[in-house]
């Protein structure tokens, strides 16, 4: 079954330290996206790729740093200069030559700063 | 800058119809999409409107009207299991294509 995976689905943090989430898809999809989630908001774009080893900022891209050297995978670090970063993560990827404009969503990753 | 303004809750009660509607200010406007989103899920597309009119799907149909940047959607035969939040988001040159996403609705159906 094609999809998009993200590990893990809950993350624990101490304050001051670095985390990565991870993102997988088979989808052969060449743009991959990760967004920002906070109660009863809507989603925030971190960063985005739109091609192997290229990457650009999106809105709120301080205090994170993504690569992506694989076409299947966008891994998302969390650095300890993020000074908010208890929030829901979403991983999206979508075929660039599709002319609808449809993004396939991970299932997410909780990350919570104790 | 862009921006959009969609109700925060609507209530409903199984088997009615209702209407979330959706209006926007972008520069370049692209196109408007509709997302589902059930409690601690992931969000799912539902419709994108790049031109003006009524596109349906099922019992789900999304309406565009570029002129007064507005869309709206529509459920209809509301099932409990429509329950969830709907975010609409558009494409705008100034995005770079990118997706912003309203603050999203969520839709309770009560029995």
């Amino acid at each position: 079954d094609g999809g998009i995976t993200q590990s893990p689905k809950y993350l624990f943090r101490k304050e001051g330290q670095n985390v990565t989430l991870s993102c997988e898809q088979n989808l052969n999809h060449d743009a991959m996206y990760w967004y920002r989630q906070d109660p009863g908001q809507g989603l925030r774009l971190i960063y985005y790729s739109q091609i192997v080893n290229d990457f650009q900022k999106g809105d709120i891209a301080e205090g994170y740093s993504v690569s992506r050297e694989k076409k299947e995978s966008f891994p998302l670090t969390v650095t300890s200069a993020q000074k908010n970063p208890t929030a829901f993560y979403l991983c999206a990827s979508s075929n660039l030559a599709g002319s609808t404009d449809t993004q396939y969503f991970g299932p997410g990753t909780r990350l919570t700063v104790l | 800058g862009q921006s959009l303004e969609q109700p925060s809750e609507v209530t409903a009660v199984e088997g009615a119809i209702v209407q979330i509607n959706c209006t926007y200010q972008t520069s370049g406007f692209y196109g408007l999409s509709w997302y589902q989103q059930h409690d601690g899920g992931a969000p799912t597309f539902l419709s994108y409107n790049a031109l003006d009119g009524l596109e349906e799907t099922g019992r789900f149909s999304s309406f565009l009207s570029r002129s007064d940047s507005y869309g709206y959607l529509l459920l209809q035969e509301l099932q409990m299991k429509d329950s969830a939040s709907y975010f609409c988001a558009v494409r705008d040159w100034r995005s770079q294509g990118n997706l912003i996403f309203g603050k999203g609705t969520k839709l309770s159906v009560k029995p």
